[in-house]
């Protein structure tokens, strides 16, 4: 069975920076791309990140883009999400999401519980 | 890039259908066969009901189909189910890099 466990969400002062965790478990970790999405209270889906199998390609989107990194060690089965400047927007809860990828298209087919990330005004 | 555009809400009654629209762009929705949707019920994660536009994951009830034309994508549950009450998010890949997705601003279902 899949397993993504997220840690590392809390309340952090406006400027300051966490680091997420996303433990993965039940496949083969360093075969799959990887991806951060987050959920502000009450909002949609946003898409803030991803890093390929091997780490060699991220992608970030505007909102975060100098401000958060995506990582992973492969030895560990673990992916991080290295975020500073942290601003009250950032607000969310964070979901570590694996992607499936068949020969024609890739989708996001396993979600962890999420990780809540509170930046207070 | 842009949020693909959902219709903030959608209802029907027990049994019958309800159709949610996700419009994007040529170069997202329009461009490639990566339109999913997610069903997500209050407090919980996302789950994956459609893929590659029109494929069910295994276990996800044939009452659940997907569609595309041009840049708008369409996700239809029959039968409605009590159970279907919740919000539902398109999302597609969106070029430029491989790992660049973009979802749906979100539609709330209610079961009358």
């Amino acid at each position: 069975e899949v397993q993504l466990e997220e840690s590392g969400g809390g309340l952090v002062q406006p400027g300051g920076s966490l680091r997420l965790s996303c433990s993965a478990s039940g496949f083969t970790f360093n075969t799959y791309d990887m991806h951060w999405v987050r959920q502000a209270p009450g909002r949609g889906l946003e898409h803030v990140s991803g890093v390929s199998n091997n780490g060699g390609s991220t992608y970030y989107a505007d909102s975060v883009k100098g401000r958060f990194t995506i990582s992973r060690d492969n030895s560990k089965n673990t992916l991080y999400l290295q975020m500073s400047s942290l601003r009250v927007e950032d607000t969310a809860v964070y979901y570590c999401v694996r992607t499936y990828c068949s020969s024609t298209s890739c989708t996001f087919d396993n979600w962890g519980q999420g990780t809540l990330v509170t930046v207070p005004s | 890039q842009s949020a693909l555009t959902q219709p903030p809400s959608a209802s029907g009654s027990h049994g019958q259908s309800v159709t949610i629209s996700c419009t994007g762009t040529s170069s997202d929705v329009g461009g490639y066969k990566y339109v999913s949707w997610y069903q997500q019920h209050p407090g919980k994660a996302p789950k994956l009901m459609i893929y590659e536009v029109s494929k069910r994951p295994s276990g996800v009830p044939d009452r659940f189909s997907g569609s595309k034309s041009g840049n708008t994508a369409s996700l239809t549950v029959s039968g409605l189910q009590a159970e279907d009450e919740a919000d539902y998010y398109c999302s597609s890949y969106a070029g430029s890099n491989k790992l660049n997705y973009v979802f749906g601003t979100g539609t709330k279902v209610t079961v009358l």
